[in-house]
């Protein structure tokens, strides 16, 4: 069965400073994976995905992703922070069998304060 | 750009109710999903659909729950005797035939009282 795990609840970050969150993920092949982010009340919006190909993926504002099969993450990252970034991430997994599309499994979400 | 949709965007029913949520998936996709997410905790898989069927679903979705989709372009989660546990958001997905990405819905969020 497909986990995720998101080692980190809550993250604070001065605007303007590099982000780095953390998911480890557990699958027996080649996962497919995805980071959303969640605004308060609001719903998920996909920031980026990795099925297969380089594993530096380039997702929307300004975040990006890096693949590591050897350490089985996939680490989300930003340069440079702004306040409207403040929002929960989740990292989800995806089966990746050929021909079919496979539920979601999400990690338990990070929380991302912004401080001015 | 295609968008899902749920309808309402909040419910509040009594304990004991059936409640249905709406979703109406992207016009060409094939798979449909449920998810929810109880207040402050991650997101769940409830069930998928594909070709009228239920494709796969997690434990959480027992004989209270239940899917259909009665037309061409609506889906929707039924509960039949709703339990104060069952308070939560619930988003709609749906993903098309050799896509990569599930478009996810709003959400309703499902008041129990």
């Amino acid at each position: 069965a497909q986990s995720v795990t998101q080692p980190d609840i809550h993250i604070t970050v001065s605007e303007g400073a590099s982000l780095e969150l953390r998911c480890n993920y557990s699958y027996g092949a080649t996962p497919y994976l995805f980071w959303y982010v969640q605004s308060p009340g609001q719903g998920l919006q996909l920031l980026l995905k990795y099925f297969s190909g380089d594993t530096l993926v380039q997702g929307i504002k300004g975040f990006e992703a890096e693949f590591k099969r050897s350490q089985s993450s996939f680490n989300l990252r930003k340069p440079s922070v702004h306040w409207s970034d403040a929002a929960e991430y989740f990292c989800a997994v995806g089966a990746s069998y050929t021909g079919t599309a496979s539920k979601l499994t999400f990690g338990t979400g990070t929380r991302l304060q912004v401080t001015l | 750009e295609p968008e899902v949709t749920q309808t309402p965007s909040h419910q509040v029913t009594q304990m004991g109710q059936e409640v249905i949520l709406r979703c109406v998936p992207i016009s060409n996709h094939l798979y449909f999903y449920w998810y929810r997410q109880i207040l402050g905790q991650k997101v769940e898989f409830l069930v998928s659909f594909y070709n009228n069927e239920i494709s796969e679903k997690s434990e959480i979705f027992d004989d209270q729950f239940s899917v259909e989709r009665p037309d061409g372009s609506n889906f929707t989660l039924k509960i039949r005797s709703t339990k104060l546990e069952d308070s939560a958001m619930y988003f709609c997905a749906s993903w098309g035939q050799g896509g990569r990405e599930q478009y996810f819905g709003p959400g309703t969020r499902l008041t129990v009282t």
